[in-house]
């Protein structure tokens, strides 16, 4: 295990729904990231947090909303999401986020269909 | 535009060969460079680092090099075993700490 937590693991939801993903990560980190990964596509860089500060939101829609309560635990809150946004979101934290020379910890991440 | 291309989508081998995978790069300047190993249903796993001012760096039966001026990395793994099978990812810093991923190479090792 990477020390980096994710639930639910499986998600459908509908188009109207109104759902959260939540992480959990106990290396004690200072950075938290969200990623989506579609099919066929790189890894998609969405939110990044700095000691509970929102400091990336990389171009991200309204429709997915983070929250970071504590440098431990992170949510991306879901509504009214599209088909297209169906893909495995994957959730990581490094030591901190200034520098790159930290490698980046990830979940398991949760597998969400939007139907 | 920014750009990262790993050479192929799939890479055979058999097993206790040596797979080479390449990752290169446009438009960028990284100070590191990263590597990742993700399995089916699971989080990409990191493997390994290097910084822009080394050559070569070796972990176990894994080699990275990294070339600035060909703006490429090469990522060896020597005799091969059908359990280096995965995805490998390559990432690099474009800014303050956030990596760009390359869309990865499927590795698979024949017994």
């Amino acid at each position: 295990e990477t020390g980096v937590t994710q639930t639910p693991r499986h998600l459908v939801m509908g188009m109207t729904n109104k759902k959260s993903l939540k992480c959990e990560q106990h290396l004690g980190h200072n950075a938290m990231y969200w990623y989506k990964q579609s099919a066929k596509k790189p890894l998609e860089l969405m939110f990044v947090y700095s000691l509970e500060e929102r400091v990336e939101n990389n171009s991200v829609p309204s429709r997915f909303s983070p929250e970071c309560p504590n440098s431990s635990h992170l949510f991306l809150h879901l509504h009214t999401l599209q088909p297209e946004d169906s893909a495995l979101y994957l959730c990581a934290s490094s030591q901190d986020f200034a520098a790159a020379h930290y490698e980046q910890y990830f979940g398991p991440g949760t597998r969400l269909t939007v139907t | 535009s920014q750009k990262i291309e790993q050479n192929s989508e799939a890479l055979n081998i058999q097993e206790g060969k040596t797979a080479t995978l390449t990752c290169n790069y446009t438009n960028y300047s990284p100070a590191y460079l990263q590597w990742y190993r993700q399995d089916p249903g699971r989080g990409p796993v990191f493997l390994l680092l290097i910084r822009e001012n080394e050559k070569e760096k070796r972990k176990e039966r894994l080699k990275v090099t990294f070339d600035t001026t060909l703006k490429q990395s090469l990522f060896h793994i020597t005799a091969s075993q059908p359990a280096d099978s995965a995805t490998y990812l390559c990432a690099l810093d474009i800014s303050r700490g956030k990596l760009t991923f390359g869309q990865g190479t499927i590795l698979t090792v024949h017994p």
